[in-house]
């Protein structure tokens, strides 16, 4: 079974620049949960995701956003980038309708900000 | 509001040496309890969790967690530990119930093994 799968692993922006990213969950898997992980802040929880619906966000501005499709796949676009949104950015998915708990995460995507 | 602690950012142990990095935690209610590690580049991976039941959990790769109310933590253990066992570990909480569901992470210990 395929696992979480992060597009891009890399990229490049420059300030004031847009970026998204994409997230394909493991098959099954209806809830699409976002992070972002810097060496100050930790894991931080951005927003999650269920049969298209953000069922639940974390205190990030709202230069932050995403989306989920119908075949559960997700992404999250930053406008306006700034020098501080430099971070991982880790998906998550999990089946969505027990609360199990267990997150399953992707690589990530590495997102430098200059 | 729900927080992790782990007190530890940085241990170094020798390998076949024992192991035990710390986490507690702050909740309203019995959380649920997990452990990840995060080898370099590379995303978070489950080592064990906990729901309910014996506070004793194993997990993958010889780790073992134990969870204990009175002191709200949960701390992660292993008896020998191997030079590849070289990464970052993460506890975090999550709600025991409902749909808005989100993880609060502690902010890591990062473990070096010596040769």
């Amino acid at each position: 079974k395929a696992g979480v799968t992060q597009t891009p692993r890399y990229l490049i922006k420059t300030r004031g620049q847009q970026v998204t990213l994409s997230c394909s969950p493991i098959s099954g898997h209806r809830s699409v949960s976002w992070y972002q992980q810097t060496p100050g802040q930790g894991l931080q929880f951005l927003f999650e995701y269920f049969s298209e619906t953000q069922r639940n966000k974390g205190n990030f501005p709202g230069r932050f956003s995403g989306r989920q499709f119908s075949n559960s796949r997700s992404e999250m676009n930053v406008s306006t980038l700034e020098l501080g949104d430099s971070a991982l950015y880790l998906c998550a998915s999990s089946p969505g309708t027990v609360q199990t708990g267990e997150l399953f995460f992707g690589e990530g995507s590495r997102l430098t900000v200059l | 509001a729900q927080s992790v602690t782990q007190p530890d950012i940085h241990i170094t142990v020798s390998e076949g040496a024992s192991l035990e990095l710390r986490c507690n935690y702050s909740y309203g209610a019995t959380p649920y309890l997990f452990w990840y590690v995060q080898s370099p580049g590379q995303g978070l991976q489950l080592l064990l969790k906990y729901f309910s039941g014996d506070t004793l959990v194993q997990g993958i790769k010889g780790f073992e967690a134990e969870f204990k109310r009175s002191q709200s933590s949960f701390n992660l253990r292993k008896p020998s530990v191997h030079w590849s066992d070289a990464a970052e570990y993460f506890c975090a909480v999550g709600p025991p119930q409902g749909s808005n569901y989100k993880l609060t992470f502690g902010k890591g210990t990062l473990l070096t093994v010596n040769p």
